[in-house]
């Protein structure tokens, strides 16, 4: 079993719609989550970074972390076309170095 | 946060050519990663690049395909060797400050 799992997707919504991507983990000691935007033949991007539990917005993206149910989302509202790309969402231990990813879903926002 | 950029953007290769692969960070950080990315496929982690010291390799991946140099905190190489078609990818550089930030990426394209 993968430390991460990502819905895989593909995801097509229509301009406008709200949509939540998700993860789950299993590694309870995961205490920083992100989500990255990768558009096509470019490298992710940061998009949201937490750290332990709760919510944070950022315009139209919220992300939100569950540890007790080791359940991440992000959540995206009055979604653009140029919202397609792929996301990734991500997580890490303190003072690991390097992040766990999943293997990304992605998203087609239709005008 | 940390700015990454990458040399060359892109590049096509005979077979059997090397190609290496330069990243710049804004800042000094103590680890550097590199990572693969095959089309359609999630990040793939080759090495991790600390400075003064031999880079650490992921299973499956060896030194003498994927050569790594760490000569100060800002920078770092990676040399893809010997390539065949099986080596076109993007190669991302990518470090830790906070969350893990990424480099533009270089598309390999090997003919």
């Amino acid at each position: 079993q993968k430390e991460v799992e990502q819905d895989p997707g593909p995801l097509s919504v229509p301009e406008g719609a709200i949509v939540s991507l998700n993860c789950t983990y299993s590694n309870s000691a995961f205490q920083y989550f992100m989500w990255y935007r990768q558009y096509s033949r470019k490298g992710p991007e940061l998009l949201m970074y937490t750290y332990s539990s709760g919510n944070k917005e950022d315009g139209r993206f919220t992300a939100q972390v569950d540890k007790s149910s080791k359940y991440i989302s992000l959540f995206i509202r009055d979604s653009q076309p140029s919202d397609s790309a792929t996301y990734l969402c991500a997580m890490s231990r303190p003072n690991a170095g390097k992040s766990t990813f999943g293997d990304g879903t992605t998203l087609t926002v239709k005008p | 946060s940390a700015v990454i950029s990458q040399k060359p953007s892109r590049d096509i290769c005979q077979r059997g050519t090397s190609l290496t692969i330069q990243c710049q960070v804004d800042s000094q950080v103590t680890m550097m990663f590199w990572y693969r990315q095959q089309p359609g496929q999630s990040l793939t982690l080759i090495a991790t690049a600390n400075q003064g010291s031999e880079a650490t390799y992921e299973s499956g991946f060896v030194i003498d395909k994927f050569p790594i140099s760490r000569p100060n905190l800002t920078f770092s190489t990676l040399t893809v060797s010997n390539m065949s078609p099986e080596d076109s990818s993007i190669y991302l550089c990518s470090v830790t400050a906070g969350p893990q930030y990424f480099g533009p990426g270089t598309r390999l394209l090997v003919l």
